[in-house]
């Protein structure tokens, strides 16, 4: 089965609402990161965590590793928060990234 | 903010011919992987290294080889391109604190 369980896999949301994404993992992941896939193709880094939260603008993160799932929370949605989120586990002592295989969100206006 | 580039960013090539991805970073990170991407999917891992001269098999290494030259080098070799090797290619080097910072990818099309 998939090592890292990424939930929903599509997703469209109204401008101006809040969404929550999340990752479970049955890998024991000691570090995650989450990453925006744009239209364009390129991933851009949205958080790296150990276990515990971060806060960056709009977005939320958290990652719980005894209970083995991380969430990323979109306050607010706007029209480029559109794309694909990825979530990504490593293992303590390895930094291989294992992915899930995304969220497809789209923003409405 | 970690700079990798790639190139070529995109590639048409034939069946059977030999194909090099290269990737290049200048934050003198020891880390730095291969991965492809195939439509609906998440990233896997081919091949990475930790440092010029060392390479070393991912989850997914059959059919690609890697080569690191240098600390800033690392490149993907398709010795015979099969269509099934038709996907997009992302590079990235591991930072200080265990983050990957990825390259823009190389969208690589096997006729």
């Amino acid at each position: 089965g998939d090592k890292v369980k990424q939930s929903p896999s599509a997703l469209s949301l109204q401008e101006g609402t809040n969404s929550a994404l999340r990752c479970n993992f049955s890998i024991a992941a000691t570090t995650v990161q989450w990453f925006l896939q744009n239209p364009r193709g390129s991933l851009i880094n949205l958080f790296y965590l150990v276990p515990g939260t971060k806060e960056n603008g709009r977005l939320k993160s958290a990652f719980d590793s005894k209970e083995s799932y991380s969430t990323l929370h979109i306050r607010d949605a706007q029209l480029e928060d559109s794309g694909t989120y990825f979530c990504a586990g490593a293992s303590s002592g390895s930094w291989q990234l294992i992915f899930g295989s995304g969220t497809q969100l789209t923003v409405m206006p | 903010e970690a700079a990798v580039t790639q190139s070529p960013r995109n590639k048409v090539a034939v069946t059977g011919g030999k194909v090099t991805l290269s990737c290049n970073q200048t934050n003198n990170h020891n880390n730095m992987y291969w991965y492809r991407q195939d439509t609906g999917h998440g990233l896997r891992l081919i091949h990475y290294s930790y440092g010029a001269g060392s390479t070393e098999k991912g989850d997914i290494p059959d059919g690609y080889k890697a080569s690191r030259p240098s600390q800033e080098n690392f490149s993907l070799i398709l010795e015979l391109a099969t269509p099934s090797q038709t996907s997009v290619y992302f590079c990235a080097s591991l930072g200080g604190i265990g983050e990957q910072y990825f390259g823009p990818g190389t969208r690589l099309t096997v006729l």
